[in-house]
């Protein structure tokens, strides 16, 4: 079993809609959570990172995470088109960061 | 946040030669750096844990004695792809720690191709 898990997609969303990303973990001592975006052939960018249970906003970008049910989300408000790319869901236990495979997204004009 | 600078960007060799690629931390020092490796479409796989002063932890299924790793100072990694085949042919990509020891931020990445 994947320690972090993500549905490869990929997940079509129209511009200016709510893109909804989601990631679910199966080691319960992760302390942390982080989404990283990777456009195609570049390197992962750290977008969040979110250690609490609940909601963490940061301009467009909400990261939820709910440890009862082993769960972390990424929600994109007013999505664009710029914001097409892989996103990638990681954890962090044990000074190890467990990626997930990553969810492609395509915001299309 | 943490300034990670990688080198080459991208390179090409040819079978059977050995290729060097660096690993700077430009913002702080850093006592440990990983080594992933990405092939197309799919997801990163570390391959090792860098640490100055002493050898690397390499993840299963990574020979240690192929992809030889040196973490030489606080700002400095490098990885040696030796004796580089096709199959070696991937994207490279090193990372740090953040100043708080929980966030993780990646170099530009290196394009290897082997011919």
């Amino acid at each position: 079993q994947k320690e972090v898990e993500q549905n490869s997609g990929p997940l079509s969303v129209p511009e200016g809609a709510i893109a909804s990303l989601n990631c679910t973990y199966s080691d319960r001592g992760s302390q942390s959570f982080f989404w990283y975006r990777q456009y195609s052939g570049k390197s992962p960018e750290l977008i969040m990172s979110i250690y609490s249970n609940g909601d963490k906003e940061d301009g467009r970008f909400t990261a939820q995470l709910n440890k009862a049910s082993q769960y972390v989300s990424l929600l994109i408000r007013d999505s664009q088109p710029s914001d097409s790319a892989t996103y990638l869901c990681a954890g962090y236990n044990f000074n190890k960061f467990y990626f997930g495979s990553g969810t492609k997204l395509n915001v299309k004009p | 946040g943490a300034v990670v600078s990688q080198h080459p960007s991208r390179v090409i060799c040819k079978s059977g030669t050995s290729v060097k690629i660096e690993c700077r931390s430009l913002d702080f020092q850093a006592t440990t750096m990983f080594w992933y490796r990405q092939f197309p479409k799919q997801s990163l796989m570390l391959m090792a844990t860098s640490n100055e002063g002493s050898k690397a932890t390499y993840e299963q299924g990574v020979e240690k004695d192929k992809f030889l790793i040196n973490h030489a100072s606080l700002t400095l990694s490098t990885l040696t792809v030796t004796s580089a085949h096709p199959e070696d042919s991937s994207f490279y990509i090193c990372s740090l720690r953040g100043r708080a020891g929980n966030t993780i931020y990646f170099g530009e990445g290196s394009w290897l191709t082997v011919v």
